[in-house]
């Protein structure tokens, strides 16, 4: 199972903003860069969030990270229709060696 | 722009090697900014980390699959590969492969995907 926790599923209707948890450890989240990656349905994934906080070129700026100790957090301010997609985080984990995805969150726009 | 592609077998039967090329256009695949990864997810299921493979050939590998993987890569061909050993239904699963850039840590381009089915 993964070391990286967040919430099933987010919902809100457009225009609102959504905000999406990812809980890990001291060596994960704790001691390396968290990413983000979207992944729209039947789709491969794609980075949008790399090292906590920044936005790939062509990432609209409605989409935010942010990292607070063992903890970080992906915003989506403004919803649309077509953020409705998986949202994941990832990080680098020192102990066990590896790269670590997040449990995934849905997000569904009402 | 670069591009990946990793056309896969569809079908393997269970106890075989799963064997997997992704192939890199548009960009070289020697280079030291970057290292080449793959990324499997079960049906219906979140992503997993399988390895990377950096420049001058080191390995990471997911400890759970450690025993069963080897990543290795061909620059003569501008491609790397994936061999999964003894693959049971558990490794049912769609099979990326990404660039995983050495600044930013994180996997910035990807491969559409192919679906592996393991079944007799």
């Amino acid at each position: 199972q993964s070391v990286l926790t967040q919430p099933p599923s987010a919902s809100g209707t457009p225009g609102q903003r959504v905000t999406i948890s990812c809980s890990g450890s001291s060596s994960n989240i704790g001691s390396n860069t968290v990413n983000w990656y979207q992944q729209l349905p039947g789709t491969a994934p794609k980075l949008l969030i790399y090292s906590n906080n920044q936005r790939p070129s062509g990432v609209p700026d409605r989409f935010s990270g942010s990292k607070s100790g063992t903890s970080a957090s992906l915003a989506i301010s403004g919803l649309q229709s077509e953020d409705e997609a998986d949202y994941y985080c990832a990080a680098w984990d020192d102990s066990l060696s590896g790269y670590v995805f997040g449990t995934g969150t849905k997000v569904t726009v009402l | 722009q670069l591009q990946l592609q990793e056309p896969g077998p569809g079908l393997v039967k269970p106890s075989e090697t799963l064997s997997l090329t992704c192939t890199v256009s548009g960009g070289s695949i020697s280079s030291s900014s970057y290292c080449w990864g793959w990324i499997r997810q079960p049906p219906g299921k979140g992503l997993e980390w399988i390895g990377n493979i950096y420049y001058g050939g080191s390995t990471y590998y997911s400890p759970s699959l450690k025993s069963r993987v080897t990543i290795s890569v061909d620059t003569s061909e501008n491609q790397f590969s994936l061999e999964l050993s003894s693959v049971t239904a558990a490794d049912t699963a769609v099979y990326y492969c990404a660039r995983r850039g050495i600044t930013i840590r994180a996997f910035d381009i990807w491969g559409q995907g192919t679906m592996v089915t393991v079944s007799s």
